[in-house]
């Protein structure tokens, strides 16, 4: 078992959906929660952190966190064409090594 | 600010020899950075981490001495991929962090990632 799942996907909303994205871990000893988004051919981007479970917004984006249940997600709101990207959730325990899931690739439909 | 790059952005060799990536942290200090290797569809792995002026740590499974890291100063890293073969291809991409320890990992930049092909 992978200590980061995500679903590829891929994802494809018409423009002005709310995308959502998920992933489940294992390891309990992840207490930082990343969400990269990263372009064909680029290095990730970081977009959200958090390191507590409840929401937290910025601007369109809202990163979930339940770490009861190892479960993060990632909603974007107002969803538009230049969202299409690969996002990837990414965690760290205190050691600061990032285990990254899988990524899920989003298109966003004009 | 926080500026990581590297060169090349994309690299074609012949099985048998060997390819030297460069990471630069453009305007901080990279106390450490971060080696991933990212298959198509696939998330990134961790490889190693290098920290300025001493030995990598390499993870589980990675062969040291067919992917040597070189942490020479506080901008630089190289990573060289010895006598690379077809299953080397892939995209390799460095991150650094520019503080002591005790920040929080998300404080790691990443580079643009270089493309290996090997033929």
């Amino acid at each position: 078992q992978k200590e980061v799942e995500q679903d590829p996907g891929p994802l494809s909303v018409p423009e002005g959906a709310i995308v959502s994205l998920n992933c489940t871990y294992s390891n309990s000893a992840f207490q930082y929660f990343m969400w990269y988004r990263q372009y064909s051919r680029k290095g990730p981007e970081l977009l959200m952190y958090t390191y507590s479970s409840g929401n937290k917004e910025d601007g369109r984006f809202t990163a979930q966190v339940d770490k009861s249940s190892k479960y993060i997600s990632l909603f974007i709101r107002d969803s538009q064409p230049s969202d299409s990207a690969t996002y990837l959730c990414a965690m760290s325990a205190l050691d600061y090594k990032l285990s990254f899931g899988a990524g899920t690739t989003v298109t966003v439909r004009a | 600010g926080a500026v990581v790059s590297q060169h090349p952005s994309w690299v074609i060799c012949k099985s048998g020899t060997s390819v030297k990536i460069e990471c630069r942290s453009l305007d901080f200090q990279a106390t450490t950075m971060f080696w991933y290797r990212q298959f198509p569809k696939q998330s990134l792995m961790l490889m190693a981490t290098s920290n300025e002026g001493s030995k990598a740590t390499y993870e589980q499974g990675v062969e040291k001495d067919k992917f040597l890291i070189n942490h020479a100063s506080l901008t630089l890293s190289t990573l060289t991929v010895t006598s690379a073969h077809p299953e080397d291809s892939s995209f390799y991409i460095c991150s650094a962090r520019d503080v002591p320890s005790g920040r929080p990992p998300y404080e790691q930049y990443f580079g643009p990632g270089t493309r290996l092909t090997v033929t």
